[in-house]
C-alpha cells in the first residue's frame, strides 16, 4: 500500500472556508488524479495532471484548484465556492493513463 | 467522451458461488479495462486488467472476458470468499484519452 500518501485522514472545515488536502507519491508516477467519491455515485474525476506544471479539469472541477509544482506531490484545495463539499476524496497516480492507477488511503472532509 | 455502465449496483451471493459483474462501454477506441476492488474504509486497488488485443485473462479465482464488437466485459469470482465482499469497479481508457472512466461500482455480499 505504500508509495502513494494523502492526509489528513479526515478534515473539518466550516463553511466559507478554504481547506487544501495533501497528496504525494514516491513511485515516479509522470500522471496524477484526484477524485471524489459520493455512497453510490463511484469515482467522479475532479483534475488530473499529466506532468509537472500542467493539469486539466475532470467532469466536477468546479469549486476545486490544484497545483502541480512537483512531479511528487499534486495537491487539491476545495474552496468556499464548492456548494457541497462534504465526501471522500481520493488521489491517485500512474505511470500513464491506460495503466494501473494507485491510489492514496483518502481523505474523508466533513463541512461543519 | 467515454460512458462505462456497470450492472448490478449490488449483488449477493452464498458463500462458494459464483458471482458475475457487466459493464459496457461507449467508445470503440477504448483498449484498456482494469476491474478495481474497494474494501469498506479504504482505497481501491487493481485486481486484475484487460487489453483489447486479449478476449479473456484469468488469475486463481478471478477472470475478465472482453468482447470488442459488443463493447462490453465481465468480472467472473468463482468460489467466492466473505473476504470477496466489496464495492467493485470497472473502467476504460484509451491511449488518447487523459484518465480513466469509472463505472458506478457493484456491492458484492458474501454470505457465508
Amino acid at each position: 500500500d505504500g508509495g502513494i500518501t494523502q492526509s489528513p485522514k479526515y478534515l473539518f472545515r466550516k463553511e466559507g472556508q478554504n481547506v487544501t488536502l495533501s497528496c504525494e507519491q514516491n513511485l515516479n508516477h509522470d500522471a496524477m488524479y484526484w477524485y471524489r467519491q459520493d455512497p453510490g455515485q463511484g469515482l467522479r474525476l475532479i483534475y488530473y495532471s499529466q506532468i509537472v506544471n500542467d493539469f486539466q479539469k475532470g467532469d466536477i472541477a468546479e469549486g476545486y484548484s490544484v497545483s502541480r509544482e512537483k512531479k511528487e506531490s499534486f495537491p487539491l484545495t476545495v474552496t468556499s465556492a464548492q456548494k457541497n463539499p462534504t465526501a471522500f476524496y481520493l488521489c491517485a497516480s500512474s505511470i500513464g493513463v491506460a495503466n494501473e492507477q494507485f491510489f492514496g488511503p483518502g481523505t474523508r472532509l466533513t463541512v461543519l | 467522451g467515454e460512458n462505462v455502465e456497470q450492472h448490478p449496483s449490488t449483488l449477493s451471493v452464498q458463500e462458494g458461488d459464483s458471482a458475475v459483474i457487466k459493464c459496457t462501454y461507449s467508445d470503440s477506441a477504448s483498449n484498456y479495462f482494469p476491474w478495481y476492488k474497494q474494501e469498506l474504509g479504504k482505497r481501491p486497488q487493481l485486481i486484475i486488467d484487460i487489453r483489447s488485443n486479449v478476449g479473456e485473462k484469468k488469475d486463481q479465482r478471478i477472470a475478465v472476458t472482453l468482447n470488442k464488437t459488443a463493447k462490453h466485459f465481465s468480472l467472473h469470482i468463482t468460489e467466492t470468499q466473505p473476504e470477496d465482499s466489496a464495492v467493485y469497479f470497472c473502467a476504460a481508457s484509451t491511449t488518447g484519452a487523459n484518465n480513466l472512466f469509472f463505472g458506478t461500482g457493484t456491492r458484492l455480499t458474501v454470505i457465508p
